[in-house]
């Protein structure tokens, strides 16, 4: 079983719906959850950092962290083609290193 | 202000040369990582630094691969007698420290290798 866990899609949306982005990790005394953003041929983008169960929004972004779950999830609302990009989910347990998943690439269509 | 940087942006070599890559971190940023990423892949770590000490050395993929940090700073990494296999993107971040909300990362633009 991998560290941090991710669907791989790849995910299709239509513009203007909600996209869902779901990730799992396997050590119970991670801390510090992230998401980043990595459009073709460039480098990985902090886009969300949640610290605390429960929900924390940004703008169109909002993610959700389950402790107990072991589970974190990223929620795109009114999806634009300019958000297709991979979305990687990073897990930080307080000893340094944080440990990235492969990553879900989003596809949205016009 | 200014974010990480890495030179060069590209590089070419033949297989069995030795390559250096250089990152300048985010001024005020102690912990720096490096990471790698083939094509179509996520990402491989590679080796973490806090300050000048690298506490994490556990990705290295082999002896040939080494990395410095001076003055908690600039980093370079090195790989000895290059392989095909080695061409990848190579990718630093930084973060403000090693703990808590301070393990934000933030990722330099990258070095192409190609190996031929």
């Amino acid at each position: 079983q991998k560290e941090v866990e991710q669907n791989s899609g790849p995910l299709s949306v239509p513009e203007g719906a909600i996209a869902s982005l779901n990730c799992t990790y396997s050590d119970r005394v991670s801390q510090s959850f992230f998401w980043y953003r990595q459009y073709s041929g460039k480098s990985p983008e902090l886009i969300m950092s949640i610290y605390s169960n429960g929900d924390k929004e940004d703008g169109r972004f909002t993610a959700q962290l389950n402790k107990a779950s072991q589970y974190v999830s990223l929620l795109i609302r009114d999806s634009q083609p300019s958000d297709s990009a991979t979305y990687l989910c990073a897990v930080n347990s307080g000893a340094g290193k944080s440990t990235f998943g492969d990553g879900t690439t989003l596809t949205v269509k016009p | 202000g200014a974010g990480v940087s890495q030179s060069p942006s590209n590089k070419v070599t033949e297989k069995g040369k030795d390559v250096e890559l250089r990152c300048d971190p985010i001024s005020g940023h102690t912990a720096l990582y490096w990471y790698r990423q083939s094509l179509g892949q996520g990402l491989e770590f590679l080796i973490y630094f806090q300050g000048n000490s690298a506490p994490d050395k556990s990705g290295l993929p082999s002896d040939r691969f080494s990395a410095e940090r001076t003055g908690g700073s600039v980093s370079t990494l090195t790989i000895q007698r290059t392989q095909q296999e080695d061409s990848a993107v190579y990718l630093c971040a930084s973060s403000l420290r090693g703990g808590g909300a301070m393990y934000e990362q933030y990722f330099g633009p990258g070095t192409r290798l190609t190996v031929t």
